[in-house]
């Protein structure tokens, strides 16, 4: 079974500043997505940011971006120039590349809650 | 277009009593999970749905919660007997058959007292 490790429960950053949020997981599989959800205070999950494991380049959208390393199993989210909307929970997470179906459901880590100091 | 929508919003129960809790998905989207997500936790899921049958449904707790359906559309996650371990947020998400990304609705928030 996989599973997803955020071993930090909470980080704070300054506005504008640059934060860097941790994740590991442990798999057998070597086809898999990863991904970063936000959890803002309204509950509703959004997707921030997913990454192919057979894709080398580390992806990127607008201020998020991530470091992809798969022989170490770890997926970190980096998140520029913090704005104070960018505050919630936000949550790693897996998903088998096999075939739809059974697969394709999304294991969590804990959470990590962001704040950001004006 | 229209997001996922769950109802209710809230629920509060006693313990003992029978609850539904309906999600409405997106449009098009036939996958529908559904999953847990207690206090201070990540969500956990429950089960998954490709059309009208349940595809997975390893993730249910136990023989007390059962989810339908019936039309391939709307699906209702069904609690008898609830116990106040059951109290955490209720969430849904859908997704095109092969899509990646999974669409969650705002979830429902079940106390149980």
């Amino acid at each position: 079974a996989q599973t997803v490790t955020q071993s930090q429960p909470e980080m704070s950053v300054q506005e504008a500043e640059t934060v860097t949020l941790s994740c590991t997981y442990d798999t057998s599989e070597s086809d898999y997505y990863l991904f970063w959800y936000k959890q803002p205070p309204s509950r509703q999950m959004i997707l921030v940011i997913r990454q192919e494991a057979y894709k080398q380049q580390n992806a990127t959208e607008n201020r998020f971006s991530v470091n992809f390393q798969k022989a170490a199993k770890s997926f970190s989210l980096k998140i520029s120039d913090s704005q104070l909307g960018d505050a919630a929970m936000y949550f790693c997470a897996y998903r088998s590349a096999r075939e739809a179906g059974a697969n394709s459901k999304l294991t969590f880590g804990k959470g990590i809650t962001l704040s950001v100091r004006p | 277009g229209a997001g996922v929508s769950q109802t209710p919003s809230n629920k509060v129960t006693e313990k003992g009593k029978y609850v539904e809790l309906r999600c409405d998905p997106i449009s098009g989207h036939t996958a529908l999970y559904w999953y847990r997500q207690s206090l201070g936790q990540g969500p956990e899921f429950l089960i998954y749905f490709q059309g009208t049958g349940a595809a997975d449904d390893s993730g249910l707790p136990n023989d007390r919660f059962f989810a339908v359906r019936p039309e391939g559309s709307v699906s209702t996650l069904k609690i008898q007997r609830t116990e106040r371990g059951d109290s955490a947020v209720y969430l849904c998400a859908s997704s095109f058959l092969d899509g990646y990304e999974q669409y969650f609705g705002p979830g429902t928030r079940l106390t149980v007292t």
